[in-house]
């Protein structure tokens, strides 16, 4: 199975800041990997496909990169709106799998 | 729009069986591979299982295979999943997706195993 580990599993961060996560694969998951947002008792929110593929509707503050085994989520500005829980998700192979989650909190 | 709505959640006792459904509609439910993924309380995203387009091809997480069965019915529009043999770690908010990287979520239907 491959296994996706996201770093940090915390990050304590203020409006307006430059916010990394980054999420690393097992093995070679190509650019298979997708990203999502979740908040408190909703369902996830996809953000990012194939790496670095922007979803419709979805604010150009957020980008994505990588290929192989190491990826990274990138919020250029964090606004209010984005204090939630992110996940790295790999679709190269079964069984899929999940990062553990990264929860960004209010600093 | 484009929505997904999941239901048949509820409390059953160890050992017993649930039917999860999920109604999707403003898309071409036929074209796409679905998804169920659970959470569990206060825990992370797990991979449930998965079905390709016709259903012919199905795919399960190890910690549900042989106990639980995913289906669909495109004429239904409805996604499917057939869980027995519930032990206290199936507990969980279970949602369908839509698409191989899941791209349209439900809202999630909470299934609660214990005596």
């Amino acid at each position: 199975d491959i296994q996706m580990t996201q770093s940090p599993s915390t990050l304590s961060a203020s409006v307006g800041d430059r916010v990394t996560i980054t999420c690393r694969a097992s093995q070679s998951i190509s650019n298979w990997l997708a990203w999502y947002q979740q908040k408190p008792g909703k369902a996830p929110k996809l953000l990012i496909y194939r790496a670095s593929s922007l979803e419709s509707g979805v604010p150009s503050r957020f980008s994505g990169s990588g290929f192989g085994t190491e990826f990274t989520l990138t919020i250029s500005s964090l606004q209010p709106d984005d204090f939630a829980t992110y996940y790295c998700h790999q679709y190269s192979t079964y069984p899929r799998t999940f990062g553990q989650g990264t929860k960004v909190e209010i600093k | 729009e484009v929505q997904l709505l999941e239901s048949g959640g509820g409390l059953v006792q160890p050992g017993g069986s649930l039917r999860l459904s999920c109604a999707g509609s403003g898309f071409t439910f036929s074209s796409y591979a679905l998804y169920w993924v659970r959470q569990a309380p206060g825990k992370g995203l797990e991979w449930v299982s998965t079905i390709s387009e016709s259903g012919g091809d199905t795919y399960y997480a190890d910690s549900v295979r042989g106990r639980f069965t995913i289906s669909r019915d495109n004429f239904k529009n409805t996604l499917y999943l057939q869980m027995n043999s519930l032990r206290a770690d199936d507990t969980a908010v279970y949602y369908c997706a839509r698409n191989y990287y899941p791209d349209v979520w439900g809202q999630g239907t909470t299934v609660t195993v214990s005596s």
